[in-house]
């Protein structure tokens, strides 16, 4: 089956602790993308990644970092500056310039 | 900045009755507005416009977009309780692969 995979579906984080958020996709795309969501926020852009080995910041990427070692695996890292981290966190993938595709999501927690 | 808003921000209706959803836009080189339904989890993709006027149907849900107002609406009619989700609107810009997306619109739909 095509798609995006998301895991853990739940991750607890202490404080001080880095976490890593894994995301998969099989569809071939160049694209791929990380989201937070925080109720009544709408989703919001942390980073993403057009190509192998390059990725740009989105618009609340302080605090995460991300890597783009192979076209199929995005990973993000929540790191101990992130201060407000609990969220649900959702990847995408897209063909250039097409129609993004969501994976089933991460909810993040704080101890 | 670039901005989409959308309202209402929720929307509580009777099984079959007619909901209109609405998203207003001010993007940069706007190239697209693409509507997404969230459930519980991933949002799934419902429509893509890129031009004005031109109406996207699939079954019970409509969209239409109005480039020189910029907005676009989401129409559902007979609605059932399936229905019930957050209603993401989000916009392109030329030039960048970025979705800019409103803060969705919660739509109950009561038995």
């Amino acid at each position: 089956d095509g798609g995006i995979t998301q895991s853990p579906k739940y991750l607890f984080r202490k404080e001080g602790q880095n976490v890593t958020l894994s995301c998969e996709q099989n569809l071939n795309h160049d694209a791929m993308y990380w989201y937070r969501q925080d109720p009544g926020q709408g989703l919001r852009l942390i980073y993403y990644s057009q190509i192998v080995n390059d990725f740009q910041k989105g618009d609340i990427a302080e605090g995460y970092s991300v890597s783009r070692e192979k076209k199929e695996s995005f990973p993000l890292t929540v790191t101990s500056a992130q201060k407000n981290p609990t969220a649900f966190y959702l990847c995408a993938s897209s063909k250039n310039w097409e129609t993004q595709y969501f994976g089933p999501g991460t909810r993040l927690l704080v101890l | 900045e670039d901005k989409v808003v959308q309202s209402p921000l929720s929307l509580v209706v009777h099984e079959g009755d007619t909901v209109t959803l609405n998203c207003s836009y001010e993007v940069t080189n706007f190239r697209s507005l693409l509507w997404y339904k969230q459930e519980k989890k991933a949002p799934t993709f419902l429509f893509m416009l890129t031009s004005s006027g031109i109406e996207k149907k699939s079954g019970r849900l409509s969209s239409i977009l109005d480039k020189k107002e910029l907005f676009s609406i989401l129409n559902i009619t007979a609605t059932q309780t399936g229905d019930s989700a957050i209603y993401l609107c989000a916009s392109s810009e030329g030039g960048s692969e970025k979705l800019v997306f409103g803060k969705g619109t919660k739509l109950t739909v009561n038995p």
